[in-house]
């Protein structure tokens, strides 16, 4: 079966470049989410899309903005990057309905800011 | 806001034995899901189980279960015949019905299973 496919899954960068990170969902999956986890930490929600359009927001630093595409497929971009964005940036996807509960992950772009 | 605390750092239990992995969580909202996930080395985040806050019964999936206290907001994993493929960092989650909703993780339990 499909699953949430994410690019690159590796990514160094220096500080104050501009990183984009791509997220392809499960076909037919209609929002997306993006989640950041430094090292040792627990997932923090950054943004979300449904249907192309924001449906929440989370801690989200000004210099990150994030876009849903008509094929659905959505991307992070990260710009004057800092050496505390180093982390892991998650993906996932899920198909909203009523009913609808999980959500899949990508297996994560791994940032590593020098 | 909803938060999810998982009080257990780490634990650690011997092979085919059983172990529980505490959770718990605060909202004001009565209709909700819950999960379970599991991350291990790779770091891929796996779907452990999920539960329905409407649903009084607890959820299983082969040797997991929870143990879901509604009131006592109250939502523990258990891991029946532990194996070695098991050891990962379990997060408890939360997430709202309203579609698109986050979810708001735990803070981890790492489980070592030894043989």
């Amino acid at each position: 079966a499909a699953g949430v496919i994410q690019s690159p899954r590796h990514l160094i960068k220096e500080k104050r470049e501009t990183a984009t990170l791509k997220c392809y969902p499960i076909p037919r999956h209609d929002t997306v989410y993006w989640y950041q986890q430094g090292p040792g930490q627990d997932p923090q929600f950054l943004i979300s899309f449904y249907e192309k359009m924001q449906s929440d927001k989370g801690s989200i630093p000004d210099r990150f903005s994030a876009q849903q595409f008509s094929d659905y497929h959505s991307e992070l971009n990260m710009s004057s990057l800092e050496l505390g964005d180093s982390a892991l940036y998650f993906c996932a996807s899920s198909l909203s309905f009523s009913g609808d509960t999980e959500a899949f992950f990508g297996q994560g772009t791994r940032l590593t800011v020098v | 806001a909803q938060t999810v605390t998982q009080s257990q750092p780490e634990m650690s239990v011997q092979e085919a034995e059983t172990v529980t992995l505490s959770c718990t969580y605060d909202t004001s909202e009565s209709d909700y899901y819950l999960f379970w996930y599991k991350q291990p080395p790779s770091r891929q985040m796996i779907l452990v189980i999920r539960q329905e806050a409407y649903k009084q019964q607890n959820a299983t999936e082969n040797r997991f279960s929870v143990n879901f206290q509604k009131a006592a907001k109250s939502f523990s994993l258990k891991i029946s015949d532990s194996q070695l493929g098991d050891a990962a960092m379990y997060f408890c989650a939360y997430r709202s019905v309203e579609s698109g909703s986050r979810l708001t993780f735990g803070e981890g339990t790492q489980l070592t299973v030894n043989p």
